[in-house]
């Protein structure tokens, strides 16, 4: 069974613009979760998605939103990008009626 | 609010050393606690998930403890391998999705 998909894995983006990734669950896995890991901060949950549904939200600002489709798949918007929004962007994926979350490999965002 | 510690930061040691990561936790009302290992710029692997009711998980040559009243869990490695190298984190699952890891501890296994 394929894991955890994202794309893209690396992108460099300038101040002021906006950026989206995207992240395919493991098939059969509803829950999609995004975290942000940078050196300072260590990892923060971002969002959770459930059957389309928002779910959970992090403490960040509104800059940072997200959505899923019908098919489990999940994408992450970032507006008027700033410098500190350099990090990994992580996205996991959990089966209903389990608690372990798969992640995938990441991608890479780099603001100049 | 939860809070997530590990300690120590980072960990060097020779192989074929046992060693223990240790991981610490304020708020006791947790559903589960995962432990995962990450490499260099990669993404997080899952190690090993020890639900709330559980007290350790064991797989291979890892072996993971939950102590819920003290808010503690360990990572015991057994015989490390230079391979085992790697960030391992630990994260403790309250509500829905949401994980709040800790720093996580840099192991460094030396041949």
């Amino acid at each position: 069974k394929a894991g955890v998909t994202q794309t893209p894995r690396y992108l460099i983006k300038t101040r002021g613009q906006q950026v989206t990734l995207s992240c395919s669950p493991i098939s059969g896995h509803r829950s999609v979760s995004w975290y942000q890991q940078t050196p300072g901060q260590g990892l923060q949950f971002l969002f959770e998605y459930f059957s389309e549904t928002q779910r959970n939200k992090g403490n960040f600002p509104g800059r940072f939103s997200g959505r899923q489709f019908s098919n489990s798949r999940s994408e992450m918007n970032v507006s008027t990008l700033e410098l500190g929004d350099s990090a990994l962007y992580l996205c996991a994926s959990m089966r209903k009626g389990t608690d372990t979350q798969y992640f995938g490999p990441g991608t890479r965002l780099t603001v100049l | 609010k939860q809070e997530v510690t590990q300690i120590p930061a980072a960990l060097s040691v020779p192989e074929g050393e046992n060693l223990v990561l240790n991981c610490s936790f304020t708020d006791s009302a947790i559903y589960n606690l995962q432990w995962f290992r990450q490499d260099p710029g990669k993404g997080l692997t899952s190690l090993l998930l020890i639900q709330s009711s559980q007290r350790e998980q064991t797989s291979g040559r890892l072996n993971a403890s939950l102590d819920k009243s003290s808010g503690r869990s360990t990572l015991y490695i057994a015989a490390s391998q230079p391979g085992d190298s790697a960030t391992y984190l630990c994260a403790v699952h309250n509500q829905g999705g949401k994980l709040i890891f800790g720093q996580g501890t840099e192991l460094s296994v030396k041949p």
